[in-house]
């Protein structure tokens, strides 16, 4: 058990849908980051929070956006959700000065259909 | 443009012997390279790092050499036990703005399958 949570473990939306996806980080963990491990791809860099504020961008695209609250959890939030967008979202934590070493949550699968 | 490969996508090995996974990077500017073992229906767990201006590090069973001339770093698991049966991630890190914030990108992985 890493310490990270993640909810809901799975998800099951149509298209056009949104849906949030929230992830607690260990406990300490001022970072956060998002993932994305479609098939055949190895996961994907999404977008960094550190402390409540946006620190980096990956290929997040625009129909997806983030936020993390003062309590430290981040909220994923995908709208317009398009078919390709069913994949695993992992969330995952890091402390701070050693954030290389990012510590996972079990993922939330979510499938459009 | 895949800045971290991993070009094998399984490897089976038998009980006992060497697991020998590799990964190639383009990217001068990784600091860090890490490798992750992902179980199904699980995320990936942190399992060993090395700096880039190491070559080699230990940890009990598993020990990471990199070649930073060839831009290659390997994993050597010894001896290989069944329940090291699992998806390997290669990772590697840059810094992100300056500060203690880092961006990894990770391989595709590579299924080991380690046979009894």
């Amino acid at each position: 058990d890493s310490g990270v949570t993640q909810t809901p473990k799975h998800l099951i939306t149509a298209t056009g849908q949104r849906v949030t996806l929230r992830c607690s980080p260990r406990s300490g963990d001022l970072s956060v980051y998002w993932y994305q491990q479609s098939l055949d791809q190895g996961l994907q860099f999404l977008i960094q929070y550190y402390n409540g504020e946006e620190r980096a961008k990956g290929n997040i695209l625009e129909r997806f956006s983030a936020q993390q609250f003062p309590d430290l959890h981040s909220e994923l939030n995908l709208s317009s959700l398009e078919l390709g967008d069913s994949a695993l979202y992992f969330c995952a934590s890091a402390p701070q000065g050693l954030s290389y070493e990012q510590y996972f949550g079990p993922g939330t699968r979510l499938t459009v259909t | 443009d895949q800045q971290v490969k991993q070009n094998s996508p399984s490897l089976s090995v038998q009980e006992g012997r060497i697991s020998i996974l590799n990964c190639d990077y383009t990217n001068s500017m990784f600091d860090y390279f890490l490798w992750y073992k992902k179980y199904p229906a699980e995320g990936p767990t942190f399992l060993i790092s090395i700096s880039s201006i190491k070559d080699k590090n230990e940890d009990g069973r598993f020990t990471v050499f990199l070649n930073k001339s060839a831009k290659h770093l390997s994993l050597h698991i010894v001896p290989s036990q069944p329940g090291d049966s699992a998806v390997y991630f290669c990772a590697a890190s840059a810094r992100v703005h300056g500060g203690s914030n880092y961006k990894l990108t990770f391989g595709k992985g590579t299924l080991l399958t380690v046979n009894p």
